[in-house]
């Protein structure tokens, strides 16, 4: 167990819907970055806050956004779902000055 | 921009054997962090063992250790005494050094079955 929780587990949304995952960090982790997984392969990189700002994005649209929250929780939020939407969303976080991060178990959404 | 390559999709391995996964990754960066993780098929992502790229000693942990070739740019996974629980798919990463800002790139993934 990593401390690092997300709801719901599974999640299936229409295309054009919007969708709120949601993230809880343990204390102390201000640091919180977001990943999306396409079955069978690796993580991709959509953002990280740091102190309730984004401290960096990977290469995703705008429709993509995300909060961080001062006690610990975040979100990401992803409007006008599209099909290749469809992944694993996981968060990770990690406390200050830390070189690891640690993995919520994910959210998997399905887009129909 | 970095890219981190895991070049076996699937690895077996019999129970009590030893087992080593490659990854390696292209940078120009000097200072930078190195990464297994592990994903059972519960999902939750798992760290095995970490590396910093200005340590030579290579790191390990327990049953887990690295072979870190800096100037191959190479990263392999040793599983020492494999277990049934080590079947999961493992990742290795990359994050650069000397910044908050932790993007972590990860390769494709090995999927490693430990069979008893």
């Amino acid at each position: 167990e990593t401390g690092v929780t997300q709801s719901p587990t599974h999640l299936i949304k229409t295309r054009g819907q919007q969708v709120t995952l949601r993230c809880s960090s343990q204390s102390g982790h201000n640091t919180v970055s977001w990943y999306q997984q396409a079955l069978g392969q690796g993580p991709q990189f959509i953002f990280q806050y740091y102190r309730e700002e984004e401290n960096g994005r990977g290469n995703f649209p705008p429709r993509f956004s995300g909060l961080q929250f001062p006690n610990y929780s975040s979100e990401l939020n992803v409007n006008a779902l599209e099909l290749d939407d469809s992944a694993l969303y996981l968060c990770a976080s990690s406390p200050q000055g830390a070189d690891e991060q640690y993995f919520g178990p994910g959210t998997r959404l399905t887009v129909t | 921009a970095q890219t981190v390559t895991q070049s076996q999709p699937e690895m077996s391995v019999q129970e009590a054997e030893t087992v080593t996964l490659s990854c390696t990754y292209d940078t120009s960066e000097n200072n930078y962090y190195l990464f297994w993780y592990k994903q059972p098929p519960s999902r939750q992502m798992i760290l095995v063992i970490r590396q910093e790229a200005y340590k030579q000693q290579n790191a390990t942990e327990n049953r887990f250790s690295v072979n870190f070739q800096k100037a191959a740019k190479s990263f392999s996974l040793k599983i020492s005494d494999s277990q049934l629980g080590d079947t999961a798919m493992y990742f290795c990463a990359f994050r650069p050094g000397g910044t908050s800002y932790g993007k972590l790139t990860f390769g494709q993934g090995t999927i490693l079955t430990v069979h008893p």
